[in-house]
């Protein structure tokens, strides 16, 4: 089935320890997002991509690296791991910037 | 700086009511706005998205109204089933340099049978 692909679906990681998130589209979408969602808050963007190779922060990058080595894959990473990066983190991709998303169905990460 | 706001977190209706959710936000200088779809331990699905030059959109039992001047949304949904239960999300599109959307944090409804 077309769509984007997390894994994985669960982590909990200790306070120091690092971890990737993968990220898998099979659509050919240019833009790859990364959000995470916290209680009572909307989604927030954390670093996004225009394409391969390419890759920016968004409103809340501290404490994440990303990569785009290759177009169906966008890659989040935390160095070490905080207990402020408890959340749930969602991958997006879309054709053409903000229109026509699709989402990943996330990762729940506690750290404590 | 661009806010958006959903009122209320949650709601709870009888099935079969026609009800409403609510969007707003703080700077009309918007390109479009767009409502969403979460359920429990899912992604987001996209239900319709407004663009700025137009007053609504509909999809089935959906429709969506914006209204630029007064900063608001609503996501009309009739004849309420118990599979609309699910959170509701609306987010902002500035189409600024960093293609970030601004989301709101979402109506929690609940159709009761």
């Amino acid at each position: 089935n077309a769509g984007v692909t997390q894994t994985p679906k669960f982590r909990v990681l200790k306070t120091g320890q690092s971890m990737t998130l993968l990220c898998a589209q099979d659509m050919n979408h240019e833009y790859m997002y990364w959000y995470r969602q916290d209680p009572g808050m909307g989604l927030r963007l954390i670093h996004y991509s225009v394409g391969e190779g390419t890759t920016a922060k968004g409103e809340v990058p501290d404490g994440y690296n990303v990569s785009r080595l290759k177009k169906q894959n966008f890659l989040l990473g935390l160095e070490s791991a905080a207990p402020s990066q408890t959340s749930v983190y969602f991958c997006a991709s879309s054709r053409d910037g903000n229109y026509g998303y699709t989402f990943g169905s996330g990762t729940r990460l506690t750290v404590v | 700086k661009q806010e958006v706001t959903q009122i209320p977190a949650a709601l709870s209706v009888p099935e079969g009511e026609n009800l409403v959710l609510n969007c707003s936000f703080t700077d009309s200088a918007i390109y479009n706005l767009q409502w969403f779809r979460q359920d429990p331990g899912k992604g987001l699905t996209s239900l319709l998205l407004i663009q700025s030059s137009q007053r609504e959109q509909t999809s089935g039992r959906l429709n969506a109204s914006l209204d630029k001047s007064s900063g608001r949304s609503t996501l009309y949904i009739a004849a309420s089933q118990p599979g609309d239960s699910a959170t509701y999300l609306c987010a902002v599109d500035r189409r600024d340099s960093n293609y970030q959307l601004i989301w709101g944090a979402g109506t929690k409804l609940i159709i009761k049978p």
